[in-house]
C-alpha cells in the first residue's frame, strides 16, 4: 500500500526557513519509475507546483521560488524533505507531497499540512 | 516556464449535463498533460493523463483529448460526486506547472 505523509511546523515567523518532510511507504525512493513532488495551495487559490527529486537525484524547481527552494531525500529514511526561505504570510498554504509515476502522473498524495506564516 | 491557461475559471451545470474545460498551453507539449479533480479538504486525484489515458477507476464519463497546446477535459454527464474543482499538469517539462482550476459548481 502506498502512502505518504507530510510533517512538520504548522507556525512559522515571517523571515523563518521552512522544513518539510514526506515520508513515504509502499515504494521505494530508489526506484527508477518513481519520483515525488512537492505541491501547495494558499487558501482558496489553486495548486502550484513548487519542485520535484528523481530517483537519481535530479532536481527541478518552479521558476518563481527556485531561489528559495531545496529539495533532498534520504533513501534509507523513505523520505524527502523540501526547505522553503524566508517565508511570508503569502507562503501560508496547505503543502502537499505526491509520487510522480514513471513520468507520467502524481498518482498518490499525502494528506497535505496546512502551513501558517505568521509573527 | 510553460503556461498553463485554464477556461473557463467556473462554471455552473445541472446533474446530467456535458461538461467542457480547456487547458491552453504557452507552447507545445506533445501529450504531457494530465487532469486532477480536488474536491474540498482533500488532495488532488489523477483523471486522466498523456491527455487522452484514464486513470485506472475513473469512472468512463470522464474523457481528454487534444496535442501540442490544446486540450479539453469532458464530462459526458455530469454527477453529483463531480462538483469539484479541476486542474490540467503539464510535463512535457520541468518546472512542471498547473493550470489556475475550473471550479464545477450545481446550477
Amino acid at each position: 500500500q502506498v502512502t505518504l505523509k507530510e510533517s512538520g511546523p504548522v507556525l512559522v515567523k515571517p523571515t523563518e526557513t521552512l522544513t518539510l518532510t514526506c515520508t513515504v511507504s509502499g515504494f521505494s525512493l530508489s526506484n527508477a519509475r518513481m519520483g515525488v513532488s512537492w505541491i501547495r495551495q494558499p487558501p482558496g487559490k489553486a495548486l502550484e507546483w513548487l519542485a520535484h527529486i528523481f530517483s537519481n537525484d535530479e532536481k527541478s524547481y518552479s521558476t518563481s521560488l527556485k531561489s528559495r527552494l531545496t529539495i533532498s531525500k534520504d533513501t534509507s529514511k523513505s523520505q524527502v524533505v523540501l526547505t522553503v526561505t524566508n517565508m511570508d504570510p503569502v507562503d501560508t498554504a496547505t503543502y502537499y507531497c505526491a509520487r510522480y509515476y514513471d513520468r507520467l502522473f502524481l498518482d498518490y498524495w499525502g494528506q497535505g499540512t496546512l502551513v501558517t506564516v505568521s509573527s | 516556464a510553460i503556461q498553463m491557461t485554464q477556461s473557463p475559471s467556473s462554471l455552473s451545470a445541472s446533474v446530467g449535463d456535458r461538461v467542457t474545460i480547456t487547458c491552453r498551453a504557452s507552447q507545445g507539449i506533445r501529450n504531457d498533460l494530465g487532469w486532477y479533480q480536488q474536491k474540498p479538504g482533500k488532495a488532488p486525484k489523477v483523471l486522466i493523463y498523456t491527455a487522452s489515458s484514464l486513470q485506472s477507476g475513473v469512472p468512463s464519463r470522464f474523457s481528454g483529448s487534444g496535442s501540442d497546446t490544446d486540450f479539453t477535459l469532458t464530462i459526458s454527464s455530469l454527477q453529483p460526486e463531480d462538483f469539484a474543482t479541476y486542474y490540467c499538469l503539464q510535463d512535457y517539462i520541468h518546472p512542471l506547472t498547473f493550470g489556475q482550476g475550473t471550479k464545477v459548481e450545481i446550477k
